[in-house]
């Protein structure tokens, strides 16, 4: 069965404070990896697409990596702008372009 | 270029009872996608449409349906309502059905089940 999971669950950071969220996956073939940011009572929003090991994509002070297990979401000297919940989804050949979630990771960074 | 839109917002109803929701896809966009996001499940994907077909289905019962239509704005309905239907149900649109399209997310209806 494809399943996606997320680490930690919750993360409190200091503004400044570089850390590294975890998505790990075990799909039946990737055929991507997306990462999306969601704000309390808003839908998610898309930050990046990784199609195939190795890949990186940055946008401003986040970096997304792809391995053939895993992928990390690194976010470098966090402002409390920052904080949210970010998903990490697969879509998976047997689960056609369905995209599968991980149950998410919850990041607060203070001032 | 105007996002996702959703509509209603919020909904409150009683079991048994049927509900239609409404996504109105970004302009151009073709596919529109459906989650339910609880807090013990997460996202859940219900149903893909493309074309006014259903190109994709996710692991739920019969009562959850939806439909497309020419315009690519699409609904899904919930008939006899249950106490577990209560969830924020995400429309997503991409321009096209392929993989690695990007979907992108509207702004959710939350919908209580009393």
């Amino acid at each position: 069965e494809d399943q996606v999971t997320q680490s930690p669950e919750a993360l409190r950071l200091q503004e400044g404070e570089s850390s590294s969220l975890n998505c790990s996956y075990t799909v039946s073939g990737l055929r991507g990896l997306f990462w999306y940011r969601q704000d309390p009572g808003k839908g998610p929003e898309f930050l990046f697409t990784l199609y195939s090991a190795g890949e990186e994509k940055e946008k401003e002070r986040l970096k997304a990596t792809l391995t053939k297990k895993e992928s990390f979401l690194h976010i470098t000297a966090p402002k409390p702008e920052d904080s949210a919940t970010y998903l990490c989804a697969v879509q998976a050949n047997q689960a056609g372009t369905a995209l599968i979630f991980g149950k998410g990771t919850t990041l607060s960074v203070s001032s | 270029k105007a996002g996702v839109t959703q509509t209603p917002r919020y909904l409150i109803k009683t079991r048994g009872q049927q509900v239609t929701l409404s996504c109105s896809p970004i302009s151009g966009h073709r596919s529109v996608s459906w989650y339910q996001q609880t807090p013990g499940q997460g996202l859940q994907f219900l149903f893909e449409y493309f074309s006014e077909t259903q190109r994709n289905k996710g692991n739920f019962p019969g009562r959850f349906s939806g439909r497309q239509f020419s315009n690519s704005r699409s609904e899904m309905n919930v008939s006899t309502l249950e106490l577990g239907d209560s969830a924020l149900y995400l429309c997503a649109s991409s321009l096209g059905q392929g993989f690695l399209e990007t979907q992108y997310f509207g702004p959710g209806t939350r919908l209580l089940v009393l």
